[in-house]
């Protein structure tokens, strides 16, 4: 079947680092995005990746293995503000234009 | 930069009520797309529309229908509302060409009594 999985909670240290996981199954990979959601707030937009390997954008990176249907979205320097529920959402070629979502993982930044 | 504004913010129906949800975008986009959120399940796909005049069934339309009724803006229906219902419907829209960004809009939350 096709299905994207995140764990439901994660808890860090300000200052240090979290790692949010993803894995999917699909029939046809066609990109993988990540998204922040605040509480009471809609879902923006991180970042895209649909090639595999570490793309680096500062404050979050992203990677992809497609061969193992698994990504992950990895904040540095954590700071308080980064408590929010993170979302993965794959596009394949079943679903064509519309990408399929995860449950979310909540992350609590705690001093 | 564009908004997403939907329409109302909060909604309350009564059981077996039709309830419409209103969503405007103004980035131009072509494909507009209605989430349903609940707790603990993530974001599930209820109807897109690729672009005007166009009309697609995610996961979860049964019990919905939606109407497109020109480029900026999309409507969903609740065609009979259940009781004890409650959720966050997330409007959203996209490029069609350059689609990898999906934007919401900040949400209807529904509650049937």
């Amino acid at each position: 079947g096709q299905g994207v999985e995140q764990p439901a909670k994660l808890m860090s240290v300000e200052g240090t680092f979290a790692r949010v996981n993803c894995t999917y199954s699909t029939s046809g990979f066609n990109g993988l995005s990540w998204y922040q959601q605040r509480e009471g707030q809609a879902p923006v937009f991180l970042s895209y990746v649909v090639l595999d390997g570490l793309k680096d954008s500062g404050h979050f990176s992203t990677f992809l293995s497609r061969s193992n249907g698994y990504s992950y979205l990895l904040l540095t320097e954590l700071q308080i503000k980064d408590s929010a529920s993170y979302l993965c959402a794959v596009r394949d070629r079943n679903s064509g234009t519309y990408q399929r979502f995860g449950t979310g993982t909540k992350l609590q930044v705690v001093p | 930069g564009g908004i997403i504004t939907q329409t109302p913010k909060f909604l309350i129906g009564q059981e077996g009520q039709k309830l419409t949800l209103k969503c405007q975008q103004n980035f131009n986009h072509d494909t507009m797309y209605w989430y349903r959120q609940d707790s603990g399940k993530g974001l599930r796909l209820i109807y897109y529309s690729i672009t005007e005049n166009d009309l697609q069934k995610g996961d979860l339309s049964e019990g919905y229908d939606a109407s497109r009724e020109k480029k900026s803006s999309f409507s969903l229906t609740v065609t009979s509302a259940q009781k004890n219902e409650m959720a966050v419907f997330l409007c959203a829209s996209s490029s069609l060409i350059a689609n990898t960004e999906v934007f919401f809009g900040k949400g209807t939350r529904l509650t049937v009594v």
